[in-house]
């Protein structure tokens, strides 16, 4: 079975601008969260998808955005880049019930200049 | 206030130097208790799940033990391939089914 698959792997915007991060969650998973993850904070969740709808949302301002489409198939937007975003953005499924053991995508690695 | 606290943050290992990290959570009301590993410019890798206190998993030279205030993962005659950051995570009845993670332990094991 394919794992969590996130494109593009590598991301580099200026101050600013918006940019649109994608996650193919494993096959019959419907469930996908985003996580950021820097050195001084470690991970920390921004959102969770189910069914298209957003089940759970972090602590993130409103820059930050999701949605999830029919195939489970989930993006990400963040606008108004800020240098603070740089980061690795992490996308994790699980098949829904929320007991479900999550699994990781390799993360998009994204730098604001 | 952390949630969930890992230490040591850095454990430096010879190979085959058995040790142990911890992980303790002051959440209430724990639904799930997770560790993952993480290599360099890579995403977790998933590697337990502990649901309650007294329960042990065990995978290769790793082993997951958890009690009601933390967990510890042993390593046995760790490797160089081994060598990782190492983190865990909770979910509680507070966190909506999503992950609260550690700041994570970043193992070096030398030959």
């Amino acid at each position: 079975k394919a794992g969590v698959t996130q494109t593009p792997r590598y991301l580099i915007k200026t101050r600013g601008q918006q940019v649109t991060l994608s996650c193919s969650p494993i096959s019959g998973h419907r469930s996908v969260s985003w996580y950021q993850q820097t050195p001084g904070q470690g991970l920390q969740f921004l959102f969770e998808y189910f069914s298209e709808t957003q089940r759970n949302k972090g602590n993130f301002p409103g820059r930050f955005s999701g949605r999830q489409f029919s195939n489970s198939r989930s993006e990400m937007n963040v606008s108004t880049l800020e240098l603070g975003d740089s980061a690795l953005y992490l996308c994790a499924s699980r098949s829904g019930l929320s007991t479900d053991t999550q699994y990781f995508g390799p993360g998009t690695r994204l730098t604001v200049l | 206030e952390d949630q969930v606290t890992q230490s040591p943050e850095a454990l430096r290992l010879q190979e085959g130097e058995s040790s142990s990290l911890n992980c303790s959570y002051t959440v209430s009301g724990l639904r799930g208790l997770f560790w993952y590993r993480q290599d360099p410019g890579k995403g977790p890798e998933f590697l337990f799940t502990l649901y309650s206190a007294g329960e042990e998993k065990e995978k290769e030279r790793l082993k997951a033990t958890l009690t009601k205030k933390e967990s510890f993962l042993h390593i046995t005659a760790p490797k160089p391939e081994d060598s990782a950051t190492y983190l865990c995570a909770v979910q509680y009845g507070g966190s909506q089914g999503n992950l609260i993670f550690g700041k994570g332990t970043k193992l070096s094991v030398k030959p």
